[in-house]
């Protein structure tokens, strides 16, 4: 167990719905980062908060939208879901800001259909 | 844009056949070279940083090296577990992002 819990790890959905991903970090991380894992596309940055504050965006798409709230848990919301954004969704998590050696999570496996 | 090169794309060893992945990058101002291991359905773990060429890092069967272009992973007489997907990702510049190469499936039969 890394220390950082992301929920559902399995989910199927149809095209056109909206799903919310949950991660919370590790005890102590202010950092939470999100990445999308594709076989054809690899780990892709999605985006980083920082203590309750977007930090950095990635090819986040803008059907994508995330938040990290005052207990530092994030969610990923993903809308109008395609075939396309079937993938694994990866929350790692870091001390502080650009903080080397990211502990990721066990990913959420997204299946649209 | 930084970006991340590995190959080869997939490795078959045997058992106790030593052999290094490569790691090829570009990257405006380099503040962390990573490796990290993923196995199937899992997260990817980490498993070293290099900060400037010349560094080296090991642990266990595994020695991380670092230049200005390439990074290289030498996994010294290897065994069945360690068979997994190795990552490679480059922190640069401003951008704390990670990005990631596409890895290097490793498979050692016994």
């Amino acid at each position: 167990d890394s220390g950082v819990t992301q929920t559902p790890k399995h989910l199927i959905t149809a095209t056109g719905q909206r799903v919310t991903l949950r991660c919370s970090p590790r005890s102590g991380d202010l950092s939470v980062y999100w990445y999308q894992q594709s076989l054809d596309q690899g780990l892709q940055f999605l985006i980083q908060y920082y203590n309750g504050e977007e930090r950095a965006k990635g090819n986040i798409l803008e059907r994508f939208s995330a938040q990290q709230f005052p207990d530092l848990h994030s969610e990923l919301n993903l809308s109008s879901l395609e075939l396309g954004d079937s993938a694994l969704y990866f929350c790692a998590s870091s001390v502080a800001w650009g903080h080397e050696g990211y502990t990721f999570g066990s990913g959420t496996r997204l299946t649209v259909v | 844009e930084d970006q991340v090169t590995q190959s080869p794309e997939a490795l078959r060893l045997q058992e106790g056949e030593s052999s290094s992945l490569n790691c090829s990058y570009t990257v405006s101002g380099l503040r962390g070279l990573f490796w990290y291991r993923q196995d199937p359905g899992k997260g990817p773990e980490f498993l070293f940083t290099l900060y400037s060429a010349g560094e080296e890092k090991e642990k266990e069967r595994l020695k991380a090296t670092l230049t200005k272009k390439e990074s290289f992973l030498h996994i010294t007489a290897p065994k069945p577990e360690d068979s997994a997907t190795y990552l490679c990702a480059v922190q640069g510049g401003s951008n704390y992002k990670l990005t990631f190469g596409k890895g290097t499936l490793l498979t050692v039969n016994p």
